[in-house]
């Protein structure tokens, strides 16, 4: 079965710092993993996604995550936070089953980020 | 491009009352979603629609949960009757097809069941 850890419940960090979001996640074949945004009373807003080629993918707002399939990770990085980055993340992972069909999406459980001024 | 619509945005209700949610998807996307979001969880799949056939609903608790989207467009989701555990909100969401496209989510509903 496929899943999605999420280790860290809340991360707060100082507007201007780095910020590194974890995510492992479990799937039997070669995963399409996916970083989505939720801010408050909104749907969820897909950052960046990964289904092949380079490893380290770029999204938008100055978001980036990496493939590690050694760790089974799909960390989000974003090399300076702004005040505006406040939201819940969650990291997703799908794809093919060995019959050709997609699997559906399984999202682990977010992290809620706090950005401190 | 209008994003995917969603009515009502809060519903308040006794167990054991009925509700339905209302989700209009984007212009032209065939696959339509319905995910259940618990406080403190991340979305669950609770159905998903390829034009107006079930693609998966495998996670849906079929003695109280319904779901139907005629024509293959908008799409409703109905339960009958609600348990306290169903206090959720209910995100819909569309992509252009199935296969781990895009899916691109409404501003969900808020269920409070009492």
């Amino acid at each position: 079965a496929q899943s999605v850890t999420q280790p860290d419940i809340h991360i707060t960090v100082s507007e201007g710092a780095s910020l590194e979001l974890r995510c492992n996640y479990s799937y039997g074949a070669t995963p399409y993993l996916f970083w989505y945004v939720q801010s408050p009373g909104q749907g969820l807003q897909l950052l960046l996604k990964y289904f092949s080629g380079d490893t380290l993918v770029q999204g938008i707002k100055g978001f980036e995550a990496e493939f590690k399939r050694s760790q089974s990770s799909f960390n989000l990085r974003k090399p300076s936070v702004h005040w505006s980055d406040a939201a819940e993340y969650f990291c997703a992972v799908g794809g093919l089953k060995n019959t050709g069909t997609a699997s559906k999406l399984t999202f682990g459980t977010g992290t809620r980020l706090q950005v401190t001024l | 491009e209008a994003g995917v619509a969603q009515s009502p945005r809060y519903k308040i209700i006794e167990k054991r009352q009925s509700v339905a949610f209302w989700c209009n998807p984007i212009s032209g996307h065939a696959t339509l979603y319905w995910y259940q979001q618990i406080l403190g969880q991340g979305p669950k799949l609770l159905i998903q629609f390829q034009n107006n056939g079930v693609v998966d609903d495998s996670q849906l608790p079929k003695d109280r949960f319904s779901a139907e989207r005629l024509k293959g467009v908008d799409s409703t989701l109905k339960i009958q009757p609600a348990k306290l555990e169903d206090s959720a909100v209910y995100l819909c969401a569309s992509s252009v097809a199935g296969g781990n496209y895009e899916q691109y989510f409404g501003p969900g509903t808020r269920l409070t069941v009492t």
